[in-house]
């Protein structure tokens, strides 16, 4: 049975305390890691798409990579801007599109 | 660019009673998602279309019908209302799938049935 399991469910960092969020998945057949940031009372916005293992995504104080087994979000030097839930999601082979979603992380960086 | 909208944001419903969740998009997807979020489950996918007049049930189908009678709009209908239904629904589109585009979601419908 596919899975996505991200850890740890919440996060608490001071501002400028770098850390690094975890994306576990078992698919049979990853055409894709997608991760996405989600504000309370909105939608998820994407960040990242990643395809292959060894593949890495910058985009301001969040980097992105990817293993064959996991991916990982690291957050270097937080500020309190970055405090959202953090949503990784696989896109499986053959499943016309279709994403299956971690639970999420909560990040909260504080001043 | 409104990108994709819901409507309505809001909404109480007693038990037993019905209603449609409308979701439009102005970026020509073809393909389009409906999900619910509770908490500590994540988004879970409930039916999605791969075209105008298709679709197709996903991880939670039951309790809710969808149609896609025009390219840019997807409706969700529950016929049948139950308090297990209480949920924040996000809905979501994307080009076709073989496409490196990702799926875009609205800003989502907070349904609370009493």
């Amino acid at each position: 049975e596919d899975q996505v399991t991200q850890s740890p469910e919440a996060l608490r960092l001071q501002e400028g305390e770098s850390s690094s969020l975890n994306c576990s998945y078992t698919v049979s057949g990853l055409r894709g890691l997608f991760w996405y940031r989600q504000d309370p009372g909105k939608g998820p916005e994407f960040l990242f798409t990643l395809y292959s293992a060894g593949e890495e995504k910058e985009k301001e104080r969040l980097k992105a990579t990817l293993t064959k087994k996991e991916s990982f979000l690291h957050i270097t030097a937080p500020k309190p801007e970055d405090s959202a839930t953090y949503l990784c999601a696989v896109r499986i082979l053959d499943s016309w599109g279709k994403l299956q979603f971690g639970a999420g992380t909560q990040v909260v960086v504080t001043p | 660019n409104a990108g994709v909208t819901q409507t309505p944001k809001f909404r109480v419903l007693k038990t037993g009673q019905s209603m449609t969740l409308l979701c439009a998009q102005d970026m020509n997807h073809e393909y389009m998602y409906w999900y619910r979020q509770d908490p500590g489950m994540g988004l879970r996918l409930i039916h999605y279309s791969v075209g105008e007049g298709t679709t197709a049930k996903g991880e939670v189908p039951d309790g809710y019908n969808v149609s896609r009678l025009k390219k840019q709009n997807f409706l969700l209908g529950l016929e049948s209302a139950a308090p297990s239904q209480t949920s924040v629904y996000f809905c979501a589109s994307s080009y076709h799938r073989e496409s490196n585009q990702p799926q875009h979601f609205g800003d989502g419908t907070r349904l609370s049935i009493l």
